[in-house]
């Protein structure tokens, strides 16, 4: 595609429900990265993949949280048993990831999912 | 100390003038700098990168790296209302390790 997509863009939930946020990353993007971002804040990293490998998820809060890329495309943010402090903007970012290219590095975003715990 | 650092603002400049936005980052090894731009309810948008030391300049954007004093500013001419936005300061460590770290970002905002 022409660019990084994620769905849906708005979700809301009640609190104690699973939700699965979806990322649909730029065409032959090798990484890609999850974000959490507060208003008036910068995202906030969560993991992230090379292929389908997830090289690291320090970033993700609890065990709630989990994500997969299973093909090494599409990656899917999972949250379990929902939690108001959940509610925020998630982003999704994709990088060509080219070793030893400068430009691999860059990372590019999706419009991220709107995400409210009622 | 935080890992990148950005002054929060507003930055107020009027139309026509320089706009600097700054950055400091804690991890003196690091190799890869980038700017974004976001608009209000919008995407971060990478608008540059910066890797060695010097001026990079794009347009009306000079991106400005000094690694000894672990410092990147962003420059913009003949700033427009429509630059008027928050700037991101982005940070990738040593070590090919490609977790990138974002500051909180400084708001512009010009004034016609």
């Amino acid at each position: 595609g022409a660019g990084v997509s994620q769905s849906p863009r708005y979700k809301v939930t009640k609190r104690g429900q699973d939700v699965a946020l979806r990322c649909d990353p730029i065409s032959g993007h090798v990484s890609l990265y999850w974000y959490r971002q507060a208003l008036g804040q910068g995202p906030e990293f969560l993991t992230y993949f090379n292929y389908e490998a997830q090289q690291d998820k320090s970033g993700l809060p609890n065990d709630r949280f989990s994500a997969e890329r299973p093909e090494g495309s599409i990656s899917t943010l999972t949250i379990q048993r929902t939690e108001q402090r959940d509610s925020a903007m998630y982003r999704c970012a994709s990088s060509a990831g080219l070793a030893g290219e400068p430009h691999g590095n860059e990372q590019f975003f999706g419009p991220g999912t709107r995400l409210t715990v009622l | 100390q935080k890992e990148v650092e950005q002054n929060s603002g507003p930055l107020s400049v009027p139309e026509g003038a320089i706009a600097s936005l700054n950055c400091t980052y804690s991890d003196r090894g690091s190799q890869s700098f980038f700017w974004y731009r976001q608009y209000s309810g919008k995407s971060p948008e990478l608008i540059m990168s910066i890797y060695s030391n010097g001026d990079k300049e794009d347009g009306r954007f000079t991106a400005q790296l000094n690694k000894a004093s672990q410092y990147v500013s962003l420059l913009i001419r003949d700033s427009q209302p429509s630059d008027s936005a928050t700037y991101l300061c982005a940070v990738l460590p040593s070590g090919g390790y490609q977790k990138v770290t974002f500051g909180t970002g400084t708001k512009l905002q010009v004034i016609p």
